[in-house]
């Protein structure tokens, strides 16, 4: 079946300092992604949707300029948060599409310190 | 993007059925229904999908009414190993660009 990597699974980071997450798909390839966010006891939210070669979509009340999305390849979509603070950490999860299912990856959980 | 409504929690004891039914009453034409599980702190897994009558995998069965209005995934014998959160969503099924809304869930405990 599909399969949907997320790397790294979890990291701590400093007030201020930029985090890189990995979202590839292994056995497919990926023309959109979804990045989704989850805090603690509640429901993922969708942040923002990766379109492979062309800007990310993000949802309302998502700051682009803060979660940057590049979707370079067919099988890579990376969000960056910049100048993270407390309040950015959260569980972020990504997901991909193919042959009418979506997969999902492991999730990375962001601590901002 | 078609709402969907669920209850909260379930109880339940190892051996026993769970039957979690969702409502989806504004549920497109096109809208297949799917249903994932999510243990903590890890990414939503794919259990089931159909687009109506019933559905059966190895792990679950999904029962949709005629009206598609609704739509029941039941979990035999349940294990302890089950007790995770259930989500329901609506969404067309080709459409690998389609966003996928997520709503609360139904957090399953199951007890020894």
């Amino acid at each position: 079946g599909a399969v949907v990597s997320q790397h790294p699974s979890w990291v701590i980071c400093k007030s201020g300092t930029s985090v890189k997450i990995e979202c590839r798909s292994l056995d497919f390839q990926a023309t959109t992604m979804f990045w989704y966010r989850q805090f603690p006891k509640q429901s993922l939210m969708l942040m923002a949707t990766s379109n492979e070669g062309s800007k990310a979509t993000y949802e309302q009340g998502v700051e682009k300029d803060k979660f940057l999305i590049n979707h370079a390849s067919l099988t890579l979509s990376t969000l960056t948060v910049t100048s993270a603070h407390p309040e950015d950490s959260s569980f972020y999860i990504c997901s991909a599409g193919e042959g009418g299912g979506y997969t999902f990856g492991s999730g990375t959980r962001l601590t901002v310190v | 993007l078609a709402k969907t409504t669920q209850p909260i929690s379930m109880d339940s004891y190892e051996g026993q059925e769970v039957n979690i039914t969702c409502s989806h009453n504004n549920i497109a034409t096109n809208d297949y229904i799917t249903w994932y599980q999510q243990f903590p702190s890890q990414g939503p897994r794919f259990i089931i999908q159909g687009y109506k009558t019933k559905v059966t995998n190895e792990v679950a069965s999904l029962f949709i009414p005629a009206d598609r209005k609704s739509s029941t995934l039941s979990l035999p014998r349940v294990s302890l190993s089950d007790t995770a959160v259930y989500y329901c969503l609506v969404g067309v099924r080709r459409s690998n660009d389609y966003k996928l809304s997520f709503g609360a869930g139904t957090t399953v405990t199951v007890r020894a």
